[in-house]
């Protein structure tokens, strides 16, 4: 299968401090990772676009300087929540593009980090 | 633009019974069509998808789904179903026409009940 993994599963930080939150693919390399953001009992909103090698692409509304995509590598893509308020606090799950083999091109999702920002 | 829409934010079956969880969507293209299950403080699991073939398609833990391209259409379907089945379930969609990234658009969610 292809497993995702998120680090870390949750963190709690001080207003005004910074959040680093890694996305790995754990058995496939993933040129395209994707970084969604998610209220209680809401659907996934897409932040950005995560491509290894290059910026990142964000959605219309998501602030690049605040929200920092890095996709060094194959296999890891980082989100870093710059000067966090208490507004950014929420789930904020990552998926990885797999297209081995034909007709594959699904997004595994890793299992979220839960930022509660004070 | 594509869509996606799930008509119920909640489905309540007897343990047992069938389950079947809506989706319609909207695409200018060929969909790619899929159902991802989430379950609390967790990220999405993916059950099944269709990309072409068989209209259709059996997933992970007995779940299926049929493609009806007609009914622009995509439910999800569990003959019997169980108490762990309980969770939220996405539906989503790519439009292979429009997008090269392999974005999805996801459904609002739809909350499945289970009880014994």
């Amino acid at each position: 299968g292809a497993v995702v993994s998120q680090h870390p599963s949750w963190v709690i930080c001080k207003s005004g401090t910074s959040v680093k939150i890694e996305c790995r693919s754990l058995d496939f390399q993933a040129t395209t990772m994707f970084w969604y953001r998610q209220f209680p009992k809401q659907s996934l909103m897409l932040m950005a676009t995560s491509n290894e090698g290059s910026k990142a692409t964000y959605e219309q509304g998501v602030e690049k300087d605040k929200f920092l995509i890095n996709h060094a590598s194959l296999t890891l893509s980082t989100l870093t929540v710059t000067s966090a308020h208490p507004e950014d606090s929420s789930f904020y799950i990552c998926s990885a593009r797999d297209y081995r083999g034909l007709g594959a091109d699904t997004q595994y999702f890793g299992p979220g980090t839960r930022l509660t920002v004070l | 633009a594509q869509s996606v829409a799930q008509p119920e934010d909640q489905v309540n079956v007897a343990e047992g019974n069938p389950l079947t969880v809506k989706c319609t969507y909207s695409v200018s293209g060929n969909p790619y069509l899929f159902w991802y299950v989430q379950y609390p403080n967790r990220g999405l699991q993916f059950l099944l998808k269709y990309i072409t073939g068989d209209n259709l398609v059996k997933g992970s833990y007995g779940f299926e789904a049929e493609f009806n391209k007609s009914q622009t259409s995509f439910h999800l379907k569990k003959p019997s179903a169980l108490v762990s089945d309980s969770a939220l379930y996405f539906c989503a969609v790519r439009d292979m026409e429009t997008d090269s990234w392999g974005k999805f658009q996801f459904g609002a969610g739809t909350q499945v009940v289970v009880t014994p």
